[in-house]
């Protein structure tokens, strides 16, 4: 069984440009959520897509937005960015529909410059 | 105040010692508790789960709830070399897919 599929794995952007990022789930699986992990904050929650709806959303600016398909891939994206955006974008999956384990991507490491 | 508190570390042992990482949480209500280890480079993975007070054993690793004092542990008996990662503590407060993590306790167990 395939795990979660991240891309890309690493890109570098400036400031103020925009980024999308694309996430697989595990074959079944219908829940994606996003992460944002940084040495300095750890992993912190973006979040989550259930059947096409977002059902949680963590507290980052509106400058961080997400979405969902009908087959369960998601993208987020990420508009102006800012120096501090550098970060390792999780995504994961899971096939609970609540209190289901997460299962991670490889992640995709995003540096603003 | 955090919603997962943990020790950043590092946590050293000697190989075949056993490693106790401690994790406190500020939400009561909080029902699903979690240990991922992430080796460095990696993602995160899941190594335990624990729902109900008590002890959980699985293999060499055993995690402990208490929620009357807020505390989830996680030991590792006969610690290896293989087992040096960074240890994260999340929390499902809500039953929701909407999870809190510590900042990590990076174990390192020495040969």
């Amino acid at each position: 069984k395939a795990g979660v599929t991240q891309t890309p794995r690493y890109l570098i952007k400036t400031r103020g440009q925009q980024v999308t990022l694309s996430c697989s789930p595990i074959s079944g699986h219908r829940s994606v959520s996003w992460y944002q992990q940084t040495p300095g904050q750890g992993l912190q929650f973006l979040f989550e897509y259930f059947s096409e709806t977002q059902r949680n959303k963590g507290n980052f600016p509106g400058r961080f937005s997400g979405r969902q398909f009908s087959n369960s891939r998601s993208e987020m994206n990420v508009s102006t960015l800012e120096l501090g955006d550098s970060a390792l974008y999780l995504c994961a999956s899971t096939g609970q529909a609540n209190t289901g384990e997460l299962f991670f991507g490889e992640g995709s490491r995003l540096t603003v410059l | 105040q955090k919603e997962v508190e943990q020790n950043s570390g590092p946590l050293s042992v000697p190989e075949g010692a056993i490693a106790s990482l401690n994790c406190t949480y500020s939400d009561r209500v909080s029902q699903s508790f979690f240990w991922y280890r992430q080796y460095s480079g990696k993602s995160p993975e899941l190594i335990m789960s624990i729902y109900s007070n008590g002890d959980k054993e699985d293999g060499r690793f055993t995690a402990q709830l208490n929620k009357a004092s807020q505390y989830v542990s996680l030991l590792i008996r006969d610690s290896q070399p293989s087992d040096s990662a960074t240890y994260l503590c999340a929390v499902n407060p809500y039953n929701f897919n909407k999870f809190y993590f510590g900042s990590g306790t990076k174990l390192n167990v020495k040969p």
